[in-house]
């Protein structure tokens, strides 16, 4: 089964730029728009970034995706405290049975 | 804004069938697409499946065999069930409606544990 792939974990300090990244396939990120999706600790997800680089209301402009090819970046500008959550990447994969994958992950802490 | 709220039981039996209801407030029924999504206790989030007001529904291939989701349109809800309930189906169960072709809304969720 496709899988999107997260690094665990990523790191930066109040004020830094920090980059997770997603890897996937032509079936799912190279043909069809990714999503982020943010988890703080104790909740449910939230969406962060939809359509590659869409931020819906009320999410702050220091979020931002883009895509190139089978993989997808958000990026977290001037990182602040509250930052400290789980990222999940996720996009619609056309295999053979077309579902929606999300990716494994990454913890983003503020040090 | 569309909310969303999760019941059911908490604690399920091995083998057993776990039925679950979505409740949608500020929102109707008949608009979007409505979905399931699950997250084992300290792991990833897996999508389980959705459906479409025409009953369209869709399911993620490895649960597809044991899957069902429904709406109940009278009462503003959809549903989910999911059988042969084994430990590995523990999870916190979130329903979630799709706006803008991503999970737009999510509900609280709702924990639920297999064991006898």
């Amino acid at each position: 089964q496709s899988v999107l792939t997260q690094a665990p974990s990523a790191s930066g300090t109040p004020g830094q730029r920090v980059a997770i990244s997603c890897s996937g396939s032509s079936s799912n990120i190279g043909s069809n728009s990714v999503n982020w999706y943010q988890q703080l600790p104790g909740t449910a997800p939230k969406l962060l970034i939809y359509s590659n680089n869409q931020r819906p209301s009320g999410v702050p402009d220091r979020f931002s995706g883009s895509k190139s090819g089978t993989s997808a970046s958000l990026a977290i500008s001037g990182l602040q405290s509250e930052d400290e959550a789980d990222y999940f990447c996720a996009a619609w994969d056309d295999s053979l049975n077309a579902h929606y994958l999300f990716g494994t992950g990454t913890k983003v802490t503020v040090l | 804004q569309v909310q969303l709220q999760e019941s059911g039981p908490g604690l399920v039996k091995p083998s057993e069938t776990l039925s679950l209801t979505c409740t949608v407030s500020g929102g109707s029924i008949s608009d979007y697409s409505w979905s399931w999504i699950r997250q084992p206790p300290g792991k990833g989030l897996e999508w389980i499946g959705y459906i479409y007001y025409s009953g369209r529904s869709q399911y993620n291939p490895s649960l597809k065999s044991r899957v069902t989701i429904s709406l109940v349109a009278s009462k503003n809800q959809f549903s989910l069930k999911l059988t042969s309930m084994t430990a590995a189906d523990t999870a916190v169960y979130y329903c979630a409606t799709s706006v803008v072709g991503a999970l737009d809304y999510w509900g609280q969720g709702a924990l639920v544990t297999v064991s006898s």
